[in-house]
């Protein structure tokens, strides 16, 4: 099957930082998804983004499909961000998650 | 427009018992997947469903484990004989074209 790669696995930002998070695929994909679960377990859906690039407040991605990457930008970061963000992919059939990278952001 | 809503959202069973979680997809969604969440992990495919029909199993377990999305009400995963090792975050998605929406999870604890 498809393998998803997420780095880094770990992340700790001040306040007000900016980050870059990175999202391998080994395969064509027919989806792509980039999903934040906070610290409550909830998983809050940020882009479907498969091509292209997408912008949402503070948040932005970009999918190079060809080179088989993904990128999450999070500006200006906020203690709200902290959670775990998940890069899924869909091949020929359902969505694969990669190990998420986690994310804290401190005061 | 409520979003995909599952129950419970806590359950607690002894080894033996049987867990039924249950996930009503958004309003227009005709497909429903399930997935597992462990502890300190990423979320893992179990299964697949339309209306009445299961799409893709590849992922559930051969034993103990099913699922169903019937013509009228919830999609329903069952675990028969719960164990330990059963203990996690079970989400429920659903998806009218491709991109997925999940529920907010059903964390099952086996004693």
């Amino acid at each position: 099957g498809i393998q998803v790669e997420q780095s880094p696995p770990d992340l700790i930002l001040q306040e007000g930082a900016n980050s870059t998070l990175r999202c391998n695929f080994s395969d064509s994909v027919n989806n792509l998804q980039w999903f934040h679960q906070n610290p409550w377990g909830q998983l809050i859906n940020l882009f479907y983004i498969p091509s292209g690039t997408k912008q949402n407040g503070r948040l932005s991605a970009t999918t190079v499909a060809t080179e088989r990457y993904s990128l999450l930008y999070i500006s200006s970061s906020q203690t709200t961000d902290s959670g775990v963000y998940f890069c899924a992919v869909e091949g020929y059939s359902t969505l694969t998650f990669g190990k998420g990278t986690m994310l804290l952001v401190s005061p | 427009n409520a979003g995909v809503m599952q129950n419970p959202r806590h359950l607690v069973r002894r080894r033996g018992q049987e867990a039924r979680l249950r996930c009503s997809p958004m309003k227009g969604h005709s497909h429903v997947y399930w997935y597992r969440q462990l502890p300190e992990e990423g979320l893992k495919f179990m299964v697949y469903l339309q209306k009445e029909n299961i799409i893709d199993e590849s992922g559930m377990p051969k034993e103990r484990f099913s699922a169903e999305f019937p013509k009228e009400g919830p999609s329903i995963l069952r675990i028969q004989q719960v164990v330990r090792g059963d203990s996690a975050a079970y989400f429920c998605a659903s998806s009218p074209n491709g991109e997925l929406f999940f529920g907010e999870g059903s964390r099952l604890t086996v004693l």
